[in-house]
């Protein structure tokens, strides 16, 4: 089992505002990452740190966290954003990477 | 531009190795840590093993410690991924990923287009 929980579905009408979350004791110590994958496809970096968008990544993705919390906000979502969405950080040891389970972006 | 290509999957018996290599162009290898994701047919992704820039912090996912070694030539511009014992669970699309860093904890910053293992008899 993932040491970081993610809803498993998330929707979001067209050009809504849609928070994929991510939960884990680690996110309290260290920055989450996150990822997008569609399918056949490797997945990207999207955001990283405390809210770096690698280059060419739309500025409507923004990450925060609070707590044992960290989010992946998608703000005006478009269609070309429905696919899966994993966060990444360090284990509650520090020493090992970890992933979420995914969340499946559905966008309507 | 980055690139990573990964290659050496294959069909393998359970009990078997295998060898993955990871050739690496476009950036200085020496200046990034290096890592192996996995993902299974349909699944999530799971880190498999991460190597700092000078091969000097190794770290394994519980669930290959033992059975995998991780390595890395920067003269080759090549990182590597020797798989022993080989079980079904190994099964998965093998992707090596540049660290954003010289660490090895991440972020994930590229992606190469993977490599597909399948372990069976």
């Amino acid at each position: 089992s993932s040491e970081l929980t993610q809803d498993p579905a998330v929707s979001v009408a067209l050009g809504q505002t849609v928070r994929i979350t991510c939960q884990g004791d680690s996110l309290r110590s260290y920055y989450a990452s996150w990822y997008q994958q569609k399918p056949g496809q490797a997945p990207v970096l999207v955001i990283y740190g405390k809210n770096n968008r690698p280059s060419g990544i739309p500025d409507r993705f923004s990450g925060s966290s609070s707590g044992n919390t960290a989010s992946l906000t998608i703000t005006g979502a478009q269609a070309e954003d429905e696919a899966d969405y994993y966060c990444n950080s360090r284990d509650s040891s520090g020493n090992h990477l970890v992933f979420g389970g995914g969340a499946k972006l559905t966008v309507l | 531009e980055v690139q990573l290509v990964e290659s050496g999957g294959g069909l393998v018996q359970p009990g078997r190795s295998l060898r993955l290599s990871c050739a690496a162009s476009g950036f200085t290898l020496d200046d990034y840590a290096m890592h192996w994701v996995r993902q299974a047919p349909g699944k999530g992704l799971e880190w498999v093993s991460g190597i700092s820039w000078n091969s000097g912090s190794i770290g394994y996912a519980d669930s290959v410690k033992g059975r995998f070694t991780i390595s890395r030539d920067n003269a080759k511009n090549s990182l590597y991924l020797q798989m022993n014992s080989l079980r079904a669970e190994d099964t998965a699309l093998y992707y090596c990923a540049k660290d954003g860093g010289y660490s090895a904890y991440g972020p994930f910053t590229d992606w190469g287009q993977g490599t597909l293992v399948t372990v069976s008899s």
